[in-house]
């Protein structure tokens, strides 16, 4: 089935910079979503993404839909404590009736 | 204050044990899915429905049932079939399914699952 690459694994930062994570797929989607989830909750929703090219910000955070609809990436500017957590890529494909998760990317903020 | 509840938070079993897992929503949603979690991967599918009395295999269900005989309630039975029973379990819920909606899930707060 579709798989999505997500990268880097994991990132160690100090408190105040950007962060940069991408996922990469063989398979086009036509929706990319981007949760974050917290130690031992639910994932939570920070910005999904409809059309190809699309640039979106939610405060902080930005992601793009890739104009290949293979790729999206997520950038966190500025980062700060509460910042820390796994963040998942997921990517729908009309008609498919599932996301296809990426394995999460790991972010831990040094003060 | 509308959301998906699952429950235990925390449950322990032992080998050869059926246990069933609860994910109650109240958000009018019509989808809703189950997925399993392991430290270092994605999240992935077990079962997922559409619609009332209607389910679906994902992509790792067997050692799993479900049934979903009302809208808001999706309970999960991990059997002693699964071999690799221990986990942690994601409930979740979308409007009108991934086909027809904006794909977005809404997930419960997770139940993890300790066989011992």
């Amino acid at each position: 089935g579709q798989q999505l690459n997500q990268s880097p694994q994991s990132m160690f930062i100090q408190e105040g910079e950007d962060v940069s994570m991408n996922c990469t797929s063989s398979s086009i989607f036509n929706t990319w979503l981007w949760y974050k989830q917290d130690p031992g909750e639910g994932p939570v929703l920070l910005i999904a993404l409809y059309k190809a090219g699309e640039l979106t910000s939610n405060g902080r955070l930005t992601a793009q839909f890739g104009i290949t609809r293979k790729d999206s990436f997520l950038n966190i500017s500025a980062s700060i404590p509460s910042d820390v957590g796994i963040y998942f890529c997921a990517g729908g494909i009309q008609g498919a009736q599932k996301l296809v998760f990426g394995q999460g990317t790991r972010l831990t903020i040094n003060p | 204050d509308g959301g998906i509840t699952q429950s235990p938070k925390y449950l322990f079993r032992k080998e050869g044990q059926n246990v069933t897992l609860s994910c109650e929503q109240n958000l009018n949603h019509d989808a809703m899915y189950w997925y399993r979690q392991d430290p270092g991967q994605g999240l992935r599918l077990i079962y997922y429905s559409q619609i009332v009395n209607d389910f679906q295999k994902g992509d790792i269900a067997e050692g799993y049932s479900v049934s979903r005989e009302k809208k808001e309630s999706f309970p999960l039975t991990v059997t002693s079939a699964q071999k690799n029973p221990t986990a942690f379990y994601l409930c979740a819920s979308s409007i009108g399914g991934l086909a027809g909606g904006t794909g977005e899930l809404f997930f419960g707060e997770g139940s993890r699952l300790t066989v011992l």
